[in-house]
């Protein structure tokens, strides 16, 4: 049962436009939601974070969109560079019905192309 | 955030054998985790790695074919045992209990230990 899905395995975007990756859950418990970036042969690397009580949180190019009730987040990287080609990875976490563990379910993830 | 090192970064292992792979971080965490990532695939979550008591293990994960130690705040080691080809995987681990600004918690992976099995 994959509770975090990410539908586009793909997605390629011309330098200088807006890319928008998106994320489903299926779980209501989730509560926390993170992205994550990941180049081949390196760890994945948090980029920005949501908690359910909000439904945007903005960090310079990067923006996350929470919309609770489609159970639905979304990224978006503007304007989009090429050092942001590398696979995407949406995480959610129940961290009120878990006392605070953070222990993360992780979506299949987007690799995004940025095309000069 | 926190500056974390695994070692091995990767090693090739013949069938049978075990792969003990540590995770050292430079400071003090309340939560350490470790995952899988196989071939093509997400990020699983195998267990928590919980300081001064077992693991807590997700399911399909058991503690015989997955030893977890945690003697302390900083440091955690996972154990592979008894490999088979399908053990192939990038194993990460991760840790928590880091305040950002604003107060939100957020999770720091390792930049993992990629092991064939033959």
């Amino acid at each position: 049962d994959q509770q975090v899905k990410q539908n586009s395995p793909s997605l390629s975007v011309q330098e200088g436009r807006i890319s928008i990756l998106n994320c489903d859950y299926t779980n209501s418990m989730f509560d926390y939601f993170l992205w994550y970036k990941k180049y081949p042969a390196e760890g994945p690397t948090f980029l920005i974070s949501i908690s359910s009580i909000k439904d945007k949180n903005e960090d310079g190019r990067f923006t996350v969109f929470l919309n609770k009730s489609a159970k639905h987040l979304s990224l978006h990287i503007v304007p989009s560079q090429p050092g942001d080609s590398a696979v995407y990875f949406c995480a959610a976490s129940a961290r009120r019905s878990n006392f605070g563990n953070e222990k993360l379910t992780f979506g299949t993830g987007t690799r995004l192309t940025i095309i000069p | 955030s926190a500056v974390i090192s695994q070692k091995p970064s990767r090693d090739i292992c013949q069938r049978g054998t075990s792969l003990t792979i540590q995770c050292q971080v430079d400071s003090q965490v309340t939560m350490m985790f470790w995952y899988r990532q196989q071939p093509g695939q997400s990020l699983t979550l195998i267990a928590t790695a919980n300081q001064g008591s077992e693991a807590t293990y997700e399911s399909g994960f058991v503690i015989d074919k997955f030893p977890i130690s945690r003697p302390n705040l900083t440091f955690s080691t996972l154990t592979v045992s008894n490999m088979s080809p399908e053990d192939s995987s990038i194993y990460l681990c991760s840790v928590g209990g880091l305040f950002r600004a604003g107060g939100l918690e957020t999770q720091y992976f390792g930049p993992g230990t990629r092991l064939l099995v033959l």
